[in-house]
């Protein structure tokens, strides 16, 4: 079964912390994962996309990582902002599935206090 | 979000009542999709239109219709809304022409309750 989980489901730091979520996938045949932020009230806004030979992918203070072998991925956020409050939403597209790629995580909320 | 516009914002309706949520997209892209969001649930794909006069189902179809109009519109309808309905729907559409190796453009929602 096509299917993407991402940990932790919440998370709750200090502005100014760093922090690391995850995602694995069950997904086949592999085409690209994406990550997506989702602030409250507001649709989700890409922030990476990475096909299967990509390893690092930076966006400013944003750095997702893939690994196709253990189908794993990772978004890490430096130097966390209180702006950086939202949802994260892991994304992996199927491979010559037009129309019904997207297979979506379930997200992590994180929270940046001051 | 830039490239889709989607209206209204908010609605609540009466079980039993119809209503049409609008999607337009200025990107020029071929493709347009209807998601539904659900606490503690991704996000699931209603239909889609792969092109002008296309439509597709996803997911979750059931009790829903769509409609192409245009390139540009792509609308969705309940034609008897129930409570299980009640939802966050967001339109998207490729942010690049060919779409599937290029992020989405998604619209800023629209919060439905049915009551």
């Amino acid at each position: 079964k096509n299917q993407v989980e991402q940990s932790p489901q919440s998370l709750i730091i200090l502005e100014g912390k760093n922090c690391t979520l995850q995602c694995n996938y069950t997904v086949s045949p592999f085409s690209n994962l994406r990550w997506y932020k989702q602030d409250t009230g507001r649709g989700p806004v890409s922030l990476t996309i990475m096909t299967f030979s990509e390893n690092t992918k930076s966006n400013g203070r944003y750095t997702a990582t893939l690994d196709a072998d253990t189908k794993q991925s990772s978004l890490h956020i430096t130097a966390s902002q209180l702006s950086d409050s939202a949802s994260y939403i892991c994304v992996v597209s199927r491979g010559g599935q037009a129309g019904t790629a997207l297979i979506f995580g379930k997200g992590t909320t994180l929270s940046v206090s001051s | 979000n830039a490239g889709v516009t989607q209206t209204p914002k908010f609605q609540v309706l009466k079980t039993g009542q119809s209503m049409t949520l609008q999607c337009a997209q200025d990107m020029n892209h071929n493709s347009m999709y209807w998601y539904r969001q659900d606490p503690g649930m991704g996000l699931r794909l209603i239909y889609y239109s792969a092109s002008e006069g296309t439509t597709d189902k996803g997911e979750v179809p059931n009790g829903y219709n769509v409609s192409r109009l245009n390139k540009r519109e792509f609308s969705l309808r309940l034609e008897s809304a129930a409570p299980s309905q009640t939802s966050v729907y967001f339109c998207a559409s490729p942010s690049q022409p060919g779409g599937e190796f290029g992020g989405y453009t998604f619209g800023s929602g629209t919060r439905l309750t049915v009551v």
